[in-house]
């Protein structure tokens, strides 16, 4: 399917253990970003990609680590899930500045999201 | 102070009615306004997105931006209770990449 996807949908997971959300794009956007959204919070920027290697920190990354090794795909992995990490987790895409209409290009799309509990 | 304001509401409208929602940002360096409807349980979906002062117009909906008093808003004219949603507003400073930064949203009720 053509589109931005996230897996799983749903996770429980329990104190301490390693999780990994999935997120791939079919679009070939360069840019690639991992948000949290909490109540009380919105959206909240935890890790970001320009392009397939190149990673950067976003406004909440501690516990979270990333990586992105082709351009379709930027998995979310909590290496030692906390209570705190229970989350509605989003993945989005965009083409970044390119082209004339450069300014166009910022519009980021997000996938379903993944609700994840830690217990 | 953050950097991107909301009224978390509800805005209460009835139906047929303009809904307007309201966003103020703190950096004057911001150059791109963008926003955003979240229902229930769902993901953020782009309904407008705005560079320059004034007014863009798309179907029922208007963004309105004014640098100089640091606002950006929303009007949704012939509400709908369809529209009855979180409306996030988001905010890109021109500096590197295009990282936005999302306001708390304020959620919207349309009532038949």
């Amino acid at each position: 399917d053509a589109g931005i996807t996230q897996s799983p949908r749903y996770k429980i997971t329990e104190t301490g253990r390693q999780v990994t959300l999935m997120c791939h794009q079919t679009w070939s956007h360069s840019y690639m970003f991992w948000y949290r959204q909490d109540l009380g919070h919105g959206l909240r920027l935890i890790y970001y990609s320009a392009a397939a290697d190149i990673t950067d920190k976003g406004e909440v990354p501690d516990g979270y680590v990333v990586s992105r090794s082709k351009t379709e795909n930027f998995p979310l992995t909590l290496e030692s899930a906390t209570r705190s990490q229970t989350s509605v987790y989003f993945c989005a895409s965009g083409e970044g500045d390119r082209g004339l209409n450069s300014r166009a290009k910022n519009i980021q799309y997000f996938g379903a999201g993944t609700r994840l509990s830690v217990l | 102070q953050k950097e991107v304001e909301q009224n978390s509401g509800p805005l209460s409208v009835p139906e047929g009615a303009i809904a307007s929602l309201n966003c103020t940002y703190s950096d004057r360096g911001s150059q791109s306004f963008f926003w955003y409807r979240q229902y229930s349980g769902k993901s953020p979906e782009l309904i407008m997105f705005i560079y320059s002062n004034g007014d863009k117009e798309d179907g029922r909906f208007t963004a309105q931006l004014n640098k100089a008093s640091q606002y950006v808003s929303l009007l949704i004219r012939d509400s709908q209770p369809s529209d009855s949603a979180t409306y996030l507003c988001a905010v890109r400073r021109d500096t590197g990449f295009q990282k936005l930064v999302f306001g708390t949203g304020t959620r919207l009720l349309v009532s038949p």
